[in-house]
């Protein structure tokens, strides 16, 4: 079984603080996981993903995440916030041999002027 | 290239009746997967289809069914609607393997009154 927990269902930013979303999972075995951004009204955009390769992975739009093992987190940062970052920002999991992707609750990005 | 359509983008229903949502998935992509996720929730799991087989299904009741098609587009129907069932479902597609990216499409809104 496989899990992914988010710290802070509403987190709120001043515009250019750093944002730090968290991210902690459960897998039995080695994880995939993945960062996913919600704008309103809209599907899912990945930003980032993390399948065994470097632990620290950049994505788009400045934001990065890094795996952490010992952990179990695999946080998703940025070093300055900008206003068109407010958007509710999903984790996910998987693994070798699974075929779904399961999905945190999710943490709703305010960006405060 | 054209990402992930579904159709309708919004639909409204009455409790018992049946519903067909419709995607395409990214060209090449042989993998789509549904999702439902409801207001404040993040996405759940519902099918995974790779090559017109399941090869995956979550914890969802028989009322919901898919298929795909020789083309890699996709169909879910779920019958005997309930209130229960109004969200965004969200239909995913990727080229094959689990660590790769699934790219979602931006959703049907179901409402059942």
């Amino acid at each position: 079984a496989q899990s992914v927990t988010q710290l802070g269902s509403h987190v709120s930013v001043s515009e250019g603080a750093l944002v730090l979303l968290r991210c902690n999972y459960s897998s039995s075995v080695p994880p995939y996981l993945f960062w996913y951004v919600q704008y309103p009204n809209q599907g899912l955009q990945l930003l980032l993903k993390y399948t065994s390769a470097a632990t620290l992975v950049k994505g788009i739009n400045g934001f990065e995440a890094e795996f952490k093992k010992s952990e179990t987190s695999f946080h998703l940062t940025k070093p300055s916030a900008h206003m068109s970052d407010a958007a509710e920002y999903f984790c996910a999991v998987t693994n070798f041999g699974n075929e779904k992707l399961t999905f945190g609750t999710g943490t709703r990005l305010t960006i405060i002027p | 290239d054209a990402g992930v359509t579904q159709s309708p983008t919004h639909l409204i229903k009455t409790r018992g009746q049946h519903v067909t949502l419709r995607c395409s998935p990214i060209s090449g992509h042989k993998s789509v997967s549904w999702y439902q996720q409801v207001l404040g929730q993040g996405p759940q799991f519902i099918f995974q289809y790779y090559e017109k087989e399941e090869r995956g299904r979550g914890n969802f009741p028989d009322r919901f069914s898919a298929r795909q098609f020789p083309n890699y587009s996709s169909e879910l129907n779920v019958n005997a609607l309930l209130l229960g069932d109004s969200a965004l479902y969200l239909c995913a597609s990727r080229y094959d393997r689990p660590q790769e990216t699934q790219y979602f499409g931006p959703g049907t809104r179901l409402l059942v009154l």
